[in-house]
């Protein structure tokens, strides 16, 4: 069963760097199939896509975001990981690990969620 | 990248079928047959209902089905229960090699 957990601070400063990890289990990021990415839903809001990688290390960003989104993976712990720098309140949301497949076709696993409010 | 765009809210009865639309662009929805239907509970992870346009995945209801013409996609379920009451999304691959949302729908069962 594959499984995805996102992992830090729930609370992060104005102007710092918001930091996060997904821990993934029973299925391994090396893997050709799929790639591996997030998702954020700031509150009352819909669905935004962040950014996504695949094992070779290609990255896939959000264009609005792009120059704040960096996205990263350590094969050898089976997890990946979001940095988004100079955060505003509007930064505040819930953020999601997820595996897409090819094409981004289908987001098939996702996390839990984490919550993260950036406020001073 | 502009988000798809769909309908705020749209509601129906139980036993009812209702339709949710999904309108993207020549760059995003009518270039590419990747376009996928999210059924989100608040506080919960999305599950994905529909991908490339119009399969279920393993598990899903038959009375939900998608299809595709041109730049608007559409969700349909059918038989609609008061389990379906919750907020749908659309994506799709872009030309860009992106991802984009649709802006969600409220499904309210009456």
């Amino acid at each position: 069963q594959v499984q995805l957990q996102e992992s830090g601070p729930g609370l992060v400063k104005p102007s710092e760097t918001l930091s996060l990890t997904c821990s993934v289990s029973g299925y391994s990021i090396s893997s050709d199939d799929y790639y591996w990415g997030w998702i954020r839903q700031p509150p009352g809001k819909g669905l935004e896509w962040i950014g996504s990688i695949f094992h070779s290390g290609k990255t896939f960003y959000n264009p609005s975001l792009r120059s704040r989104v960096t996205i990263s993976l350590d094969a050898f712990k089976n997890q990946f990981s979001l940095n988004l720098n100079s955060v505003t309140a509007t930064d505040t949301a819930v953020f999601y690990c997820a595996r897409l497949g090819p094409y981004f076709r289908q987001v098939d696993y996702w996390g839990q969620g984490a919550l993260v409010t950036v406020s001073s | 990248q502009s988000a798809l765009t769909q309908p705020a809210s749209v509601s129906g009865s139980p036993g009812q079928s209702i339709t949710i639309s999904c309108t993207g662009t020549s760059s995003d929805v009518a270039r590419y047959n990747y376009v996928s239907w999210y059924q989100h509970y608040p506080g919960k992870a999305p599950k994905v209902m529909i991908y490339d346009v119009s399969n279920r995945p393993s598990g899903v209801s038959n009375r939900f089905s998608g299809s595709k013409s041109g730049n608007t996609a559409s969700l349909t379920i059918s038989g609609l229960q008061a389990e379906d009451e919750a907020d749908y999304y659309c994506s799709s691959y872009t030309s860009s090699s992106t991802l984009v949302f649709g802006g969600g729908t409220k499904l309210t069962v009456l």
